[in-house]
């Protein structure tokens, strides 16, 4: 079946821009999780959303950074005005609701932010 | 919230030679200790995983063992390829919330 996928694959954008990114899990997965990979660096731990629990927002960097999901499905990861820092490559995960949850990840999206 | 640390940043091995990965863990109800290896490019993969009511686990040339006690495990790769050169990352599970370490870089010196 399908995996995890992410889209756009590559965004570049202009500094103080809205970018949307959006990750579609794999089918009957309930637990979506993303993460941000600097160039070189490990997996930095943005949200989680488990079914209908209120989200783990603990991992956001500011409040420029938001999620949603709805239901079991989509989610988008929306970062405003965005910031140079801000490049990186945003990885998406899905996995079962069980005590041992393999999590499968998307290709990520590229983000630039010039 | 959990914390993983994990250790070395980097290893450099020679073809054939071992290599070991450590890391450590904050949360004692974590339960689930899955490695990911993540290859120039690609996304991370799993390659092994333990759960908490065992200490050790083998796959070929790649174990994994926990100590509970301790809050730690470990990855054991023998007779290294230049194929398993990449980034390796623990991480440490409760209840599908799932915290990674910082990852190790490893390369096999052919």
């Amino acid at each position: 079946g399908a995996g995890v996928s992410q889209s756009p694959s590559n965004k570049v954008t202009e500094k103080g821009k809205d970018v949307e990114l959006r990750c579609d899990p794999i089918s009957g997965h309930t637990a979506l999780y993303w993460y941000r990979q600097r160039l070189g660096q490990g997996l930095e731990f943005l949200i989680y959303f488990q079914g209908n629990s209120a989200p783990d927002k603990s991992g956001l960097p500011s409040d420029r950074f938001s999620a949603e999901r709805t239901g079991e499905s989509v989610s988008t990861l929306t970062i405003q005005r965005t910031q140079q820092e801000d490049s990186a490559v945003y990885l998406c995960a899905s996995s079962w609701t069980s005590l041992y949850n393999e999590q499968f990840f998307g290709p990520g999206t590229r983000l630039t932010v010039l | 919230g959990e914390n993983v640390e994990q250790h070395p940043s980097t290893l450099s091995v020679q073809e054939g030679d071992s290599a070991v990965i450590k890391c450590t863990y904050s949360d004692s109800a974590s339960n689930y200790f899955p490695w990911y290896k993540q290859e120039l490019g690609k996304r991370p993969q799993l390659i092994i995983d333990i759960r908490s009511n065992v200490g050790e686990k083998k796959d070929q040339r790649i174990a994994v063992t926990l100590n509970k006690t301790a809050k730690h495990f470990s990855l054991h790769i023998t007779e290294t390829q230049p194929e398993d050169s990449a980034v390796y990352f623990c991480a440490a599970s409760k209840n599908n919330d799932m915290r990674f370490g910082a990852g190790t870089r490893l390369t096999v010196k052919p």
